[in-house]
């Protein structure tokens, strides 16, 4: 079954208000990463949260972590119109060796 | 750029055809992986490499077969494939003991016709 699930599935704001995405997941894990994919390029790493760390911040970004609840959240701000994109989290578990990928957020940010 | 590189970036083939795809890395990395993505569908994984052994095949049908030469260059066979096999087939790579942070090429967006 599928480890991350990713909601809202699609979310559309305007240029310089906030994007928020929301992840949950099933069992513990390692770290948990987000990745962003313009359409039908590769993915591109964007920050990692170990499982021991409760937020991370990189520039824009800002991503939460509640294994408790085993969601965690990636917010946006100030959004811009090239942060058009699909966002997926990732999650890295116990000796498994590979990420396990949710379905994904479609962001559009509208100029 | 990420570093990681995929030839072809597009490829429309027959079902009788065969074709491979090409990933190469330039990262140092000791792991590479081939993911399927279909239209709405969640990253597939496909295989995994780890220091040049596969290590995963997660039930993926015999039509495709990875090879992975040496710790820089992973192949994808195909052959026969199928329709349903239309998808964009990416290639990734790893350092596995730095918490798998994952670095994709761009993908080949691949047509069975």
């Amino acid at each position: 079954s599928q480890q991350g699930e990713e909601d809202p599935q699609a979310l559309s704001i305007q240029e310089g208000e906030n994007a928020t995405m929301n992840c949950s997941y099933k069992t513990s894990i390692n770290n948990l990463q987000w990745y962003r994919q313009n359409s039908g390029r590769g993915l591109v790493h964007l920050i990692l949260i170990r499982s021991n760390e409760r937020e991370k911040h990189s520039g824009r970004l800002r991503v939460t972590l509640d294994t408790s609840k085993k969601s965690s959240s990636l917010l946006i701000t100030a959004s811009r119109a090239a942060d058009t994109a699909s966002y997926f989290c990732a999650t890295l578990s116990g000796s498994a060796r590979q990420l396990t990928f949710g379905s994904g957020t479609q962001l559009t940010v509208l100029p | 750029e990420t570093g990681v590189t995929q030839t072809p970036r597009h490829l429309v083939m027959g079902m009788t055809n065969k074709k491979s795809l090409k990933c190469e890395q330039h990262l140092g990395h000791n792991a590479m992986y081939w993911y399927k993505q279909s239209a709405k569908k969640p990253l597939e994984l496909m295989f995994v490499y780890s220091l040049e052994e596969r290590v995963e095949n997660n039930s993926v049908p015999s039509r495709f077969s990875p090879e992975c030469p040496n710790s820089s260059h992973l192949f994808l066979h195909l052959h026969t494939l199928q329709p349903e096999d239309s998808a964009l087939y990416l290639c990734a790579s790893s350092q596995e003991s730095s918490g798998n942070e994952q670095f994709f090429g761009p993908g080949t967006r691949l047509t069975v016709l």
